[in-house]
């Protein structure tokens, strides 16, 4: 089966702008999240969508991101306007319906660089 | 809420040592365990998950951990390293239940450096 799918695989943009990350989760998985690794620090939960329900968005650091899941499909991560705490490692990951809480798939990530 | 905490940022070993990297959690409820390893330029992979079966789990590549409640440890080991094994490693922990249910608690990681 096809793996997690992220991408762009890098961004680089100017303080200010808008970027929108995407990941496209493991066919039939539900259960969708994203983490964040900035620098120097330890990969933190952003959040958790059930097919296209937000379960979980208590790890999203302000109102500049926006997470949408359109039909529990794929999901973007809108960073609007962009700041330079923003740069970091964005993954993506996915898993069963039936295996919520180990099940997980991981995407390579998104490199984020704030300018 | 879950916790976990990896003893040393860094780790140095000699090709051929025993490799051994620490972790310990907290949680409230019964938790999952899971040690990833991510190398240069590349995505998390996983290495090994706890799920509540054998306490002793092996993983890819010859790793292995053992789960401990009464420590509440989750370390990583592989008796002989490689050169290849040269990656940064982070353990992790979701619950089974609770409020926190599903989403994922890293350590901060622990870069592994292999000598020959």
């Amino acid at each position: 089966e096809a793996g997690v799918t992220q991408f762009p695989s890098h961004s680089v943009i100017e303080k200010g702008q808008t970027v929108t990350l995407r990941c496209d989760p493991i066919s039939g998985h539900d259960n969708l999240y994203w983490y964040r690794r900035v620098m120097g620090k330890e990969i933190k939960f952003l959040l958790h969508f059930v097919k296209e329900s937000k379960q979980d968005e208590s790890g999203m650091p302000n109102n500049r991101f926006l997470a949408e899941r359109t039909g529990g499909t794929y999901s973007t991560l809108k960073v609007q306007p962009a700041e330079l705490e923003d740069s970091g490692v964005y993954f993506c990951a996915s898993s069963p319906g039936d295996r919520v809480g180990y099940g997980y798939t991981f995407g390579s990530g998104t490199r984020l660089t704030v300018v | 809420a879950q916790s976990v905490t990896q003893l040393g940022s860094h780790v140095s070993v000699s090709e051929g040592a025993l490799v051994l990297l620490r972790c310990n959690y907290s949680s409230s409820v019964p938790p999952y365990l899971f040690w990833y390893v991510q190398y240069p330029n590349q995505g998390l992979q996983l290495l090994l998950k706890y799920t509540s079966a054998a306490t002793l789990v092996k993983g890819i590549n010859g790793f292995e951990a053992e789960f401990k409640k009464s420590e509440t440890s989750f370390h990583l080991t592989k008796p002989s390293a490689h050169m290849s094994d040269a990656a940064e490693y982070f353990c992790a922990v979701s619950l089974a239940g609770g409020t926190s249910y599903g989403k994922l608690t890293f350590g901060q990681g622990t870069i592994l450096t292999v000598h020959p």
